[in-house]
């Protein structure tokens, strides 16, 4: 049972377009959410990141807002450029009972193509 | 020189063989993981290592067997694998255990024949 989806496999948007990536998760006990990228080749890169204290982070092109009631986030990245085309994953994390956060579950990912 | 080092990048081998997979982590981290990543399935962690202690095994075949001499290295020691093990295999590192991301290196491609 996945407890962090990512339902659409693909996205395709034209460069200076907005892409908008979600992410929906079934485990209320999530407290943390990162969003990686990845290009062929190569690992994941962090990208950005919430804790579930707030609904909104910002860095740049790109913000994730979080939605708690709904179990549900996205990436917004405006304006999208070429660059940005890439696999995205979705992971989420929660506290163990020693207080510990590892273990990140992560979403099967969103290839993301942004037409020049 | 990037943070997280794997190698090597691509391995096949039979499933007689034995072989590792090494990690190593210039970013004075202080946990480090490996994740295995097989088609059209989600990154999938097997074991995390803070402090050079083992702190989450997630029902891992024994077949694959974890060692971390120390916090800037980790092994992953393969005998005996199958040909469903072939996948990417990730390591990664992390400082602390509190909501701090993970930098990952570049993966073990492995092709069990």
């Amino acid at each position: 049972d996945q407890q962090v989806k990512q339902n659409s496999p693909s996205l395709s948007v034209q460069e200076g377009r907005i892409s908008i990536l979600n992410c929906d998760y079934t485990n209320s006990m999530f407290d943390y959410f990162l969003w990686y990228k990845k290009y062929p080749a190569e690992g994941p890169t962090f990208l950005i990141s919430i804790s579930s204290i707030k609904d909104k982070n910002e860095d740049g092109r790109f913000t994730v807002f979080l939605n708690k009631s709904a179990k549900h986030l996205s990436l917004h990245i405006v304006p999208s450029q070429p660059g940005d085309s890439a696999v995205y994953f979705c992971a989420a994390s929660a506290h163990d009972s020693g207080g510990s956060n590892y273990k990140l579950t992560f979403g099967k990912g969103t290839l993301l193509t942004v037409n020049p | 020189e990037t943070g997280v080092t794997q190698t090597p990048r691509h391995l096949v081998m039979g499933m007689t063989n034995k072989k590792s997979l090494k990690c190593e982590q210039h970013l004075g981290h202080n946990a480090m993981y490996w994740y295995k990543q097989s088609a059209k399935k989600p990154l999938e962690l097997m074991f995390v290592y803070s402090l050079e202690e083992r702190v989450e095994n997630n029902s891992v075949p024994s077949r694959f067997s974890p060692e971390c001499p120390n916090s800037s290295h980790l092994f992953l020691h393969l005998h005996t694998l199958q040909p469903e093990d072939s996948a990417l295999y990730l390591c990664a590192s992390s400082q602390g255990s509190q909501n701090t991301e993970a930098f990952f290196g570049q993966g073990t491609r492995l092709t069990v024949v």
